[in-house]
Formats: structure tokens, C-alpha cells, sequence
């Protein structure tokens, strides 16, 4: 049974501090998604990977945030410097492109809290 | 621009009755069109897909929505609710301009026994 998997799946963190969350892709998937989702925006898209190249990042504070996927397997999210206002769930979703548009599949989310 | 309403915040129904979750979008062009549902402390999970073909689709867990394009709505629906279906379920449309989803802000079902 494919998923995506995430970790870590809870981060408890003091404001100033680096976070770092990382995604496994399901194997054979091109596309890469990070969401955050809170209570008061509900689902917000951050940046998107097709084949490990960033497409759109404009949902992303550029100042603190960066997105990569190092290879096929991985992708990143990191907050540095993070702030209270990161705390969030933030879920990795992959796909396969297709002609059209790829159904996304969701891991279960990283839920963190910055103090 | 794109845009997916889901006018129903909270609903409550009771085991075994019906259910039905609205879904309004803005759309220029033929949708694609999804229905998730996100359980506690869970991802989003895909209940069913719409990208062309017959109207009414069939998903996962009983569930089926219909895609009417002169109402621009894309409802979902289940004949009996189970108490595990208490969740927050969410209508997505694409694509939009990076070939990405838009999603309505979500709909949480309580399900009373």
C-alpha cells in the first residue's frame, strides 16, 4: 500500500529555531506538493516540484522558508528563522503528471508548534 | 480565477440518515474536480475524482458525487452515515494556472449515534 510518508510528525520549537521537514514521495511519482493548513486559512499551497524542479513557490514567506527535493525520494521544507505564526500542520502531497492534471496524494502531516 | 465554495461550515446528521455536502465552483474552462476527506490528526484522503464521463461519480466509502455544470456544483453524498464518517471534507478544482488544486475551505460532518 503506497503513501507518503512524513516526519517528523510532531515538532515542538522555540521561535529563533531552524525546523526542518522532510517528505518521501510514493515511488514513481514526479510531482511534489507542500500545504499548510491552519485553522484560520484552511488548506494554503506553498511550493510545488515537478521532476525535482520548483515550478511555484509563491505561496512560500520567501525570507524564511525554502523548499528543495535533494533526489527523487526526499523533499524538504525548512523554516529559518521559524516564528509562532509557523505553527501549523503542514502536509506533502505527491502525484504523477499526466496529461491534465495529476490526482495528489496526501501524507499524514507534520503538526508544529513554535513557541 | 479559480475559486471552490463549500457553503456549509459545520453540518450534523444522525446515524443512518443521508448525507449531502455542497460544493460550488468558478471555473472558465471544464473542471477536474475532487472530493477529500481528512480525518483527526490525519492527511487528506481522495474519496473520488470527476474528469469527464458520466455525471454521477462513484468513490470510496460509499460515497458518490454528481457534477452539474449548469448548477457549477460538484455535491457529495453517502445514503447512510456511519459514525467513522465524522470528518472534515473538502471540494478541490483544478487546474488552475500552475496545473495546481483549489480547495474550499472544507466542510466538518458530526455524525450523532
Amino acid at each position: 500500500d503506497a503513501r507518503v510518508t512524513q516526519t517528523p510528525r510532531h515538532k515542538v520549537t522555540e521561535m529563533g529555531q531552524e525546523v526542518t521537514m522532510r517528505c518521501q514521495p510514493i515511488l514513481g511519482h514526479n510531482t511534489v506538493f507542500w500545504y499548510r493548513q491552519t485553522m484560520m486559512q484552511g488548506l494554503e499551497l506553498l511550493a510545488y516540484f515537478r521532476n525535482r524542479a520548483p515550478l511555484d513557490d509563491s505561496g512560500m514567506p520567501k525570507d524564511r522558508f525554502s523548499a528543495e527535493m535533494p533526489d527523487a525520494t526526499l523533499a524538504t521544507l525548512k523554516i529559518q528563522p521559524s516564528e509562532p505564526r509557523d505553527s501549523a500542520v503542514y502536509f506533502c502531497a505527491s502525484g504523477f503528471a499526466s496529461p491534465g492534471l495529476e490526482t495528489q496524494y496526501f501524507g499524514p502531516g507534520t503538526r508544529l508548534l513554535v513557541l | 480565477a479559480q475559486s471552490v465554495t463549500q457553503p456549509d461550515i459545520h453540518i450534523t446528521v444522525s446515524e443512518g440518515a443521508s448525507l449531502e455536502l455542497r460544493c460550488n465552483y468558478s471555473y472558465g474552462a471544464t473542471p477536474y474536480l475532487f472530493w477529500y476527506v481528512q480525518s483527526p490528526g490525519q492527511g487528506l484522503q481522495l474519496l473520488l475524482k470527476y474528469f469527464s464521463g458520466d455525471t454521477l461519480v462513484q468513490g470510496i466509502k460509499g460515497f458518490e458525487a454528481e457534477f452539474k455544470r449548469s448548477q457549477s456544483s460538484f455535491n457529495l453524498r453517502k445514503p447512510s452515515v456511519h459514525w467513522s464518517d465524522a470528518a472534515e471534507y473538502f471540494c478541490a478544482v483544478g487546474p488552475n494556472a500552475g496545473n495546481m488544486l483549489t480547495f474550499g475551505g472544507g466542510t466538518r460532518l458530526m455524525v450523532k449515534p
